[in-house]
């Protein structure tokens, strides 16, 4: 079982549309949370940080459940632009190890 | 400022041939770290520095990889006797670490194929 867990997708979604992601972790050692961005053959970017009291940014919200060890990740109004891969990412070993999910791919339609 | 660069950006071997990746990381960052990333999957971890300390290459898959970072910035990822399962994506991040930040910044990739 991987450390951290993610539905693949595809979710295909109309504009406008709210989408939530979710994912499970392992690592009950795992200090923190991101969710990271990747586009097609780019590089991850960071997106946000995620904590147990909830970390919203523009139309992103995520939300940390330690005792469920669960993540998730809400778009609210989705735009085109939002089409790409959404990783979940766990952190250990003292910030100097980033366990990632296989990512969900969100493809936003017309 | 400039991100962090990788070179080259493609590299096609031949099984058996020896191959060696770049990293340049952003200026000024003390860690260095290295993911190898297989088509439709997720980052996995290779190996880790602080400054030119060597500090986990638990994810190392082989004794045929090799990493280092002689001077504390610029670092090498080597691949002796090139398989093909290690064709992938190899990606280098750089982190300047406050103690209230964990964000690695990536760079482009270098994409392995072996033939």
């Amino acid at each position: 079982r991987k450390e951290v867990e993610q539905d693949p997708g595809p979710f295909n979604v109309p504009e406008g549309a709210t989408v939530a992601f979710n994912c499970t972790y392992s690592n009950s050692a795992s200090q923190s949370f991101f969710w990271y961005r990747q586009d097609c053959r780019k590089e991850p970017k960071l997106l946000m940080s995620v904590y147990s009291s909830g970390n919203e940014d523009g139309r992103f919200t995520a939300q940390l459940n330690r005792a469920s060890q669960y993540i998730s990740l809400l778009i609210r109004d989705s735009k085109l632009s939002d089409s790409a891969t959404y990783l979940c990412v766990g952190v250990t070993g003292g910030g100097n190890k980033l366990t990632f999910g296989t990512g969900t791919q969100l493809k936003v339609e017309l | 400022g400039a991100g962090v660069s990788q070179s080259p950006r493609y590299k096609v071997a031949k099984r058996g041939q020896d191959v060696a990746l770049r990293c340049d990381p952003i200026s000024g960052h003390v860690s260095l770290f290295w993911y190898q990333q297989a088509l439709g999957q997720g980052p996995e971890f290779l190996t880790y520095f602080q400054n030119e300390a060597q500090l986990d290459k638990s994810g190392l898959p082989s004794d045929r990889f090799f990493a280092e970072r002689p001077e504390g910035s610029v670092s090498t990822l080597k691949i002796q006797r090139t398989q093909q399962e290690d064709s992938a994506v190899y990606l280098c991040a750089s982190s300047g670490r406050t103690e209230s930040s964990y964000e690695q910044y990536f760079g482009p990739g270098t994409r392995l194929t072996v033939t």
